[in-house]
Protein backbone atom coordinates (compact mmCIF):
# COMPACT_ATOMS: atom_id res chain seq x y z
CA UNK A 1 0.00 0.00 0.00
CA UNK A 2 1.32 3.62 -0.81
CA UNK A 3 0.19 4.81 2.53
CA UNK A 4 -1.83 7.67 3.34
CA UNK A 5 -1.43 9.94 0.40
CA UNK A 6 -1.83 14.11 0.98
CA UNK A 7 -2.03 16.71 -1.61
CA UNK A 8 -1.13 19.36 -2.20
CA UNK A 9 2.28 19.01 -0.06
CA UNK A 10 2.71 22.34 -0.66
CA UNK A 11 0.26 25.45 -0.80
CA UNK A 12 0.33 29.46 -1.31
CA UNK A 13 -2.26 30.97 -1.16
CA UNK A 14 -3.87 34.51 -0.09
CA UNK A 15 -5.97 35.88 2.22
CA UNK A 16 -9.81 35.48 1.93
CA UNK A 17 -9.03 32.58 -0.85
CA UNK A 18 -10.54 29.18 -0.13
CA UNK A 19 -8.13 26.65 0.58
CA UNK A 20 -9.10 22.79 -0.14
CA UNK A 21 -6.59 20.16 1.37
CA UNK A 22 -7.00 16.50 -0.03
CA UNK A 23 -6.24 12.85 1.75
CA UNK A 24 -6.64 9.21 0.51
CA UNK A 25 -6.63 6.96 3.45
CA UNK A 26 -4.86 3.55 3.77
CA UNK A 27 -7.17 1.10 2.46
CA UNK A 28 -9.18 -0.94 4.84
CA UNK A 29 -8.89 1.80 7.47
CA UNK A 30 -12.19 2.87 8.79
CA UNK A 31 -10.90 5.85 10.96
CA UNK A 32 -9.18 9.15 9.58
CA UNK A 33 -8.07 12.16 11.28
CA UNK A 34 -7.13 15.54 10.31
CA UNK A 35 -4.41 16.94 12.44
CA UNK A 36 -2.86 20.87 12.82
CA UNK A 37 1.01 21.49 13.80
CA UNK A 38 2.01 24.51 14.61
CA UNK A 39 5.40 25.63 16.24
CA UNK A 40 2.93 27.68 19.06
CA UNK A 41 0.38 24.72 19.66
CA UNK A 42 2.07 21.66 18.36
CA UNK A 43 0.17 18.92 16.81
CA UNK A 44 -3.82 19.78 17.35
CA UNK A 45 -6.42 17.08 16.71
CA UNK A 46 -9.40 19.10 14.30
CA UNK A 47 -11.69 15.96 13.46
CA UNK A 48 -11.85 12.47 13.08
CA UNK A 49 -14.16 10.24 10.94
CA UNK A 50 -15.06 6.17 11.63
CA UNK A 51 -16.83 5.05 8.34
CA UNK A 52 -16.69 8.45 6.76
CA UNK A 53 -19.07 9.78 9.89
CA UNK A 54 -18.09 12.66 11.56
CA UNK A 55 -17.55 11.29 15.33
CA UNK A 56 -15.71 14.22 16.78
CA UNK A 57 -15.17 18.32 15.26
CA UNK A 58 -14.62 19.59 18.74
CA UNK A 59 -11.11 20.49 17.29
CA UNK A 60 -12.17 22.34 14.13
CA UNK A 61 -11.08 26.18 15.30
CA UNK A 62 -14.12 28.02 13.50
CA UNK A 63 -16.51 28.04 10.95
CA UNK A 64 -14.39 28.49 8.53
CA UNK A 65 -12.84 25.33 8.76
CA UNK A 66 -15.46 22.12 7.36
CA UNK A 67 -14.35 18.70 6.35
CA UNK A 68 -16.01 16.06 4.73
CA UNK A 69 -15.17 12.18 4.09
CA UNK A 70 -17.54 11.67 0.88
CA UNK A 71 -16.28 7.74 0.12
CA UNK A 72 -13.80 5.39 2.52
CA UNK A 73 -11.02 6.44 0.40
CA UNK A 74 -11.44 10.41 0.23
CA UNK A 75 -11.36 13.12 3.18
CA UNK A 76 -11.28 17.23 2.36
CA UNK A 77 -10.38 20.33 4.94
CA UNK A 78 -11.53 22.87 3.34
CA UNK A 79 -10.81 26.92 4.60
CA UNK A 80 -12.83 29.24 3.90
CA UNK A 81 -12.16 32.28 3.71
CA UNK A 82 -8.46 31.64 4.36
CA UNK A 83 -6.58 33.70 7.21
CA UNK A 84 -2.93 34.20 8.01
CA UNK A 85 -2.99 32.47 11.22
CA UNK A 86 -4.46 29.14 9.29
CA UNK A 87 -0.72 29.05 7.89
CA UNK A 88 0.67 25.41 9.30
CA UNK A 89 1.05 21.85 8.14
CA UNK A 90 -1.86 19.70 8.25
CA UNK A 91 -1.76 16.02 8.58
CA UNK A 92 -4.15 13.59 7.84
CA UNK A 93 -3.86 10.40 9.31
CA UNK A 94 -5.72 6.43 9.15
CA UNK A 95 -5.97 3.73 11.72
CA UNK A 96 -7.39 0.65 11.58
CA UNK A 97 -10.76 -0.52 13.01
CA UNK A 98 -10.16 -0.44 17.01
CA UNK A 99 -8.39 -3.66 18.27
CA UNK A 100 -5.93 -4.08 20.93
CA UNK A 101 -2.94 -4.82 18.87
CA UNK A 102 -3.09 -2.79 15.92
CA UNK A 103 -4.60 0.42 16.53
CA UNK A 104 -1.67 3.11 15.60
CA UNK A 105 -2.35 5.82 13.11
CA UNK A 106 -0.57 6.21 9.98
CA UNK A 107 0.24 9.96 9.03
CA UNK A 108 0.17 11.81 5.72
CA UNK A 109 3.41 13.34 4.34
CA UNK A 110 1.58 16.77 5.66
CA UNK A 111 0.33 19.87 3.21
CA UNK A 112 2.11 23.05 4.19
CA UNK A 113 -0.24 25.55 3.56
CA UNK A 114 1.15 29.73 3.89
CA UNK A 115 -1.53 32.28 3.52
CA UNK A 116 -0.26 35.62 2.68
CA UNK B 1 -9.31 12.74 30.98
CA UNK B 2 -6.75 11.52 28.54
CA UNK B 3 -3.76 13.16 28.56
CA UNK B 4 0.16 12.57 27.53
CA UNK B 5 2.99 15.09 28.92
CA UNK B 6 6.64 14.64 27.64
CA UNK B 7 9.42 16.47 28.81
CA UNK B 8 10.03 19.60 27.14
CA UNK B 9 13.28 19.96 24.62
CA UNK B 10 15.36 20.71 22.66
CA UNK B 11 17.76 18.28 23.58
CA UNK B 12 21.23 18.42 22.24
CA UNK B 13 23.49 15.15 22.47
CA UNK B 14 26.66 13.86 20.92
CA UNK B 15 26.91 11.15 19.07
CA UNK B 16 27.31 7.74 20.90
CA UNK B 17 25.67 9.70 23.87
CA UNK B 18 22.64 7.80 25.86
CA UNK B 19 19.18 9.39 25.20
CA UNK B 20 16.08 9.27 27.70
CA UNK B 21 13.08 11.45 26.86
CA UNK B 22 10.35 11.07 29.79
CA UNK B 23 6.82 10.68 29.30
CA UNK B 24 3.86 9.85 31.31
CA UNK B 25 0.29 9.65 31.11
CA UNK B 26 -3.17 9.65 32.37
CA UNK B 27 -5.72 7.91 31.20
CA UNK B 28 -8.48 5.19 33.41
CA UNK B 29 -8.20 1.66 32.35
CA UNK B 30 -5.44 0.34 30.37
CA UNK B 31 -4.07 2.24 27.20
CA UNK B 32 -1.75 1.55 24.17
CA UNK B 33 0.87 3.34 24.31
CA UNK B 34 3.37 4.76 21.03
CA UNK B 35 6.22 7.15 20.48
CA UNK B 36 6.12 8.54 17.04
CA UNK B 37 9.26 9.59 14.81
CA UNK B 38 9.02 13.06 12.94
CA UNK B 39 12.29 13.44 10.60
CA UNK B 40 12.33 17.47 8.81
CA UNK B 41 9.52 17.94 6.40
CA UNK B 42 7.61 14.57 6.82
CA UNK B 43 4.78 13.10 8.98
CA UNK B 44 4.83 10.90 11.62
CA UNK B 45 5.95 7.27 11.39
CA UNK B 46 5.32 5.12 14.52
CA UNK B 47 8.83 4.30 16.38
CA UNK B 48 7.41 1.45 19.07
CA UNK B 49 4.40 0.74 20.92
CA UNK B 50 3.30 -1.41 23.82
CA UNK B 51 -0.52 -2.50 24.62
CA UNK B 52 -0.42 -3.82 27.83
CA UNK B 53 1.38 -3.11 31.17
CA UNK B 54 4.81 -4.34 31.43
CA UNK B 55 5.43 -4.66 27.39
CA UNK B 56 8.66 -3.35 26.09
CA UNK B 57 8.06 -1.87 22.68
CA UNK B 58 11.56 -1.31 20.89
CA UNK B 59 12.76 -0.65 16.95
CA UNK B 60 15.93 1.05 15.38
CA UNK B 61 17.83 0.61 18.49
CA UNK B 62 14.73 2.35 20.88
CA UNK B 63 13.18 1.17 23.44
CA UNK B 64 10.38 1.99 25.87
CA UNK B 65 8.65 0.06 28.28
CA UNK B 66 4.83 0.49 29.32
CA UNK B 67 5.26 1.59 33.40
CA UNK B 68 1.92 1.44 34.63
CA UNK B 69 2.58 1.60 38.72
CA UNK B 70 4.55 4.69 37.74
CA UNK B 71 2.24 5.93 34.40
CA UNK B 72 5.14 5.80 32.45
CA UNK B 73 6.89 5.02 28.83
CA UNK B 74 10.07 6.95 28.58
CA UNK B 75 12.15 6.42 25.65
CA UNK B 76 15.92 4.95 25.67
CA UNK B 77 18.24 4.49 23.19
CA UNK B 78 21.97 3.59 24.31
CA UNK B 79 23.72 5.12 21.50
CA UNK B 80 22.12 7.79 19.60
CA UNK B 81 23.59 8.42 15.71
CA UNK B 82 23.28 11.81 13.83
CA UNK B 83 20.60 10.19 11.74
CA UNK B 84 18.43 9.98 14.87
CA UNK B 85 17.75 14.00 14.92
CA UNK B 86 14.39 14.23 14.76
CA UNK B 87 11.21 15.47 16.52
CA UNK B 88 9.81 12.59 19.13
CA UNK B 89 5.94 12.00 20.15
CA UNK B 90 4.75 10.20 23.00
CA UNK B 91 1.19 9.05 21.98
CA UNK B 92 -1.70 6.70 23.81
CA UNK B 93 -5.39 5.54 22.96
CA UNK B 94 -7.46 4.17 25.27
CA UNK B 95 -9.11 0.67 24.25
CA UNK B 96 -11.74 0.43 24.67
CA UNK B 97 -13.10 3.75 24.70
CA UNK B 98 -16.07 5.90 23.41
CA UNK B 99 -14.09 6.80 20.94
CA UNK B 100 -10.79 6.42 19.14
CA UNK B 101 -8.67 9.35 19.63
CA UNK B 102 -5.20 9.46 19.94
CA UNK B 103 -3.52 11.88 22.64
CA UNK B 104 -0.15 13.51 21.71
CA UNK B 105 2.13 15.05 23.94
CA UNK B 106 3.80 18.04 22.62
CA UNK B 107 6.83 16.57 21.25
CA UNK B 108 10.64 16.84 22.09
CA UNK B 109 13.01 17.89 19.66
CA UNK B 110 16.39 16.11 19.61
CA UNK B 111 19.64 17.33 17.14
CA UNK B 112 22.39 14.88 17.54
CA UNK B 113 25.74 16.19 16.91
CA UNK B 114 28.88 14.38 15.78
Amino acid sequence: DAGVIQSPRHEVTEMGQEVTLRCKPISGHDYLFWYRQTMMRGLELLIYFNNNVPIDDSGMPEDRFSAKMPNASFSTLKIQPSEPRDSAVYFCASSRPRTEVNTEAFFGQGTRLTVV
Amino acid sequence: GNSVTQMEGPVTLSEEAFLTINCTYTATGYPSLFWYVQYPGEGLQLLLKATKADDKGSNKGFEATYRKETTSFHLEKGSVQVSDSAVYFCALIHVPNTGNQFYFGTGTSLTVIP
